[in-house]
């Protein structure tokens, strides 16, 4: 069974703060894409990763996929209240289905 | 240029009682999953399919849960004779089929079953 283990589950900052957010797995994966998601709304897509050692960017966003394809993390820079929300990794292992992480609450506070 | 559409967004069923859950995929996008969101959980997958087939059903529960995809209309996820522990958020995505597998999975708003 794959897992993939996200931290930190909380996180709560003040505005103009950096952070960043760790997905780690023991597996390989096929691609990686993180999530964010609303109270009570689905995920919405916010990037995917395939490469190992690829790096995107979303504005204030970026994302990092390992070079070995076990490990992704995301870092925001500048954090705003807007950024406020749960996000989420999830990761493909050869097979379609996605296997999440258990995600990371985050609060940009004023 | 409508996304996934899930309905109903609530719905409540007495235990013992039927929940159809409905899902229409993006437009142009051939494959469906259903993951559940359990309060406090993460999200699992339950089941993949394409149009008329079941291609991966190895996260959903052997007993009172199935899922079909028809030729027309939109996917269907079913659970007879529901019990408490079934409430939880229920999410549909879908996705093209890529050369490089279908991995780009967009999410609709869920149905939320409160099961009394």
């Amino acid at each position: 069974t794959q897992l993939l283990e996200q931290s930190p589950q909380f996180l709560s900052i003040q505005e103009g703060e950096n952070l960043t957010v760790y997905c780690n797995s023991s597996s390989v994966f096929s691609s990686l894409q993180w999530y964010r998601q609303e109270p009570g709304e689905g995920p919405v897509l916010l990037v995917t990763v395939v490469t190992g050692g690829e790096v995107k960017k979303l504005k204030r966003l970026t994302f990092q996929f390992g070079d070995a394809r076990k490990d992704s993390s995301l870092h925001i820079t500048a954090a705003q209240p807007g950024d406020t929300g749960l996000y989420l990794c999830a990761g493909t292992y050869l097979a379609q289905k996605l296997v999440f992480g258990q995600g990371t609450r985050l609060t940009i506070n004023p | 240029n409508a996304g996934v559409m899930q309905n109903p967004r609530h719905l409540v069923r007495r235990r013992g009682q039927e929940a159809r859950l409905r899902c229409s995929p993006m437009k142009g996008h051939s494959h469906v999953y259903w993951y559940r969101q359990l309060p406090e959980e993460g999200l699992k997958f339950m089941v993949y399919l394409q149009k008329e087939n079941i291609i991966d059903e190895s996260g959903m529960p052997k007993e009172r849960f199935s899922a079909e995809f028809p030729k027309e209309g939109p996917s269907i996820l079913r659970i007879q004779q529901v019990v408490r522990g079934d409430s939880a958020a229920y999410f549909c995505a879908s996705s093209l089929n890529s050369p490089f597998g279908a991995y780009e999975q967009y999410f609709g708003p869920g149905t939320r079953l409160t099961v009394t």
